[in-house]
């Protein structure tokens, strides 16, 4: 079946600092790929995306890439916030669409000043 | 923006007693889903539904599991005897369409199974 790993954390950095949050997937076909963020006491909110290989999604200076030859999904902004302090979830969904999302564990992100 | 509102925001029962959790979707939202995340595991799809009928589940979702929209607002997930490995937070979803790009959480009820 499908699955979804990422990084552990939680990851603590300091502000300006280069992020990367790493992600690594199991899908047969050609699976969407997601990031949602959680900020504190909020629901998950979709970061960005990308639907095929090769594609980049980006937003909030956030980026990652569809890698399909290695199965990635990598989360990287290049310079962080404190505002960015928040859990970050990896997630696929199968080919062909549906909402049938598989999440990784979420990666917990700290910035500090 | 319109948000996915859940509530209780915690929840805590008994073993053996039965728990609802209420969600209220998105108003204009046709597609309802519920997640969940056992502490310091993945968060785990459990069910949707479209058109007032499950369209599909997990096979976490059993017998024990039910879901509902009692009227035009409401999202339930009903779990009839609560067991201790049903601890978790529970997350409400929706979306206007079966696209996956168009998904919306809610903050989730967490759920203590004593």
């Amino acid at each position: 079946g499908n699955s979804v790993t990422q990084m552990e954390g939680p990851v603590t950095l300091s502000e300006e600092a280069f992020l990367t949050i790493n992600c690594t997937y199991t899908a047969t076909g050609y699976p969407s790929l997601f990031w949602y963020v959680q900020y504190p006491g909020e629901g998950l909110q979709l970061l960005l995306k990308a639907t095929k290989a090769d594609d980049k999604g980006s937003n909030k200076g956030f980026e990652a890439t569809y890698r399909k030859e290695t199965t990635s999904f990598h989360l990287e902004k290049g310079s962080v916030q404190v505002s960015d302090s928040a859990v970050y979830f990896c997630a696929l969904a199968p080919t062909g669409g549906g909402n049938k999302l598989t999440f990784g564990t979420g990666t917990q992100l700290k910035v500090e000043l | 923006e319109p948000e996915v509102t859940q509530t209780p925001s915690h929840q805590v029962t008994q073993m053996g007693q039965e728990v609802i959790l209420r969600c209220v979707p998105i108003s204009n939202h046709l597609y309802f889903y519920w997640y969940r995340q056992i502490l310091g595991q993945k968060v785990e799809f459990l069910v949707s539904f479209y058109n007032n009928e499950i369209s599909e589940k997990s096979e976490i979702f059993d017998d024990q599991f039910s879901v509902e929209r009692p009227d035009g607002s409401n999202f339930t997930l009903k779990i009839r005897s609560t067991k201790l490995e049903d601890s978790a937070m529970y997350f409400c979803a929706s979306s206007d369409g079966g696209s996956n790009e168009k998904l919306f959480f809610g903050s989730g009820t967490q759920l203590s199974v004593l």
